[in-house]
């Protein structure tokens, strides 16, 4: 079965620095796809990438999927505290049929 | 507004007892899907549905059990036989689950199940 390891696990840094999370597949991606959560909350969609060296932005965060498809970095630009929440990764497998495997989560915390 | 209800948001379970999660879609969406959500340990698939009357067993399903009559509703009952129930439960639904194709799932706000 497909596994995804995300880092850090947790990243604490100051408003206006950029950071980067990691996610990385035991087996080749098909779709990787990246949610927001706040703490007790459900998952919000952030961006989906399929190709190999795929990379989109959304306003100040961007994702990129590498050339073998096999590792994917979330990477935010100036950092605010509306960014802070738990940013988990999920793949689809070849015949997954909409199920997703998920990382762990990296859990972000933004000080003013 | 089209979205995911889940209720209840937060429910106490005494040992031995069997409780019933709620999860609602008004997204005409064919797939459903129940995760279960630990402290580091992200998400974890137990059952999903691809159609009506049809359902999956995921990575977990051990003492759960679901039903999918309509398709709009996918309840997920957590029995006694489940030895560790407290968690985060969250309820999923994308459009049509197509191989390799593009399955973002919409998520519902989730129920937190306590067992006193």
């Amino acid at each position: 079965s497909q596994e995804l390891e995300q880092s850090p696990q947790s990243l604490i840094v100051q408003e206006g620095k950029n950071l980067t999370i990691n996610c990385t597949s035991s087996k080749t991606l098909y779709g990787l796809y990246w949610y927001k959560q706040k703490y007790g909350e459900g998952l919000i969609f952030l961006m989906m990438l399929q190709k190999g060296g795929e990379e989109k932005s959304h306003e100040k965060i961007t994702a990129k999927l590498d050339e073998k498809k096999q590792q994917s970095s979330l990477h935010i630009t100036a950092s605010q505290p509306s960014h802070a929440g738990i940013y988990l990764c999920g793949a689809s497998g070849g015949t997954s049929y909409g199920k997703l495997t998920f990382g762990q989560g990296t859990i972000l915390t933004v000080h003013p | 507004d089209g979205g995911i209800t889940q209720s209840p948001k937060y429910l106490f379970r005494k040992e031995g007892q069997n409780v019933t999660l709620s999860c609602e879609q008004n997204l005409n969406h064919d797939a459903m899907y129940w995760y279960r959500q630990d402290p580091g340990q992200g998400l974890r698939l137990i059952y999903y549905s691809q159609i009506v009357n049809d359902f999956q067993k995921g990575d977990i399903a051990e003492g759960y059990s679901v039903s999918r009559e309509k398709k709009e509703s996918f309840p997920l009952t957590v029995t006694s036989a489940q030895k560790n129930p407290t968690a985060f439960y969250l309820c999923a639904s994308n459009r049509v689950a197509l191989p390799s194709g593009a399955n973002v799932l919409t998520f519902g706000a989730g129920s937190r199940l306590t067992v006193l």
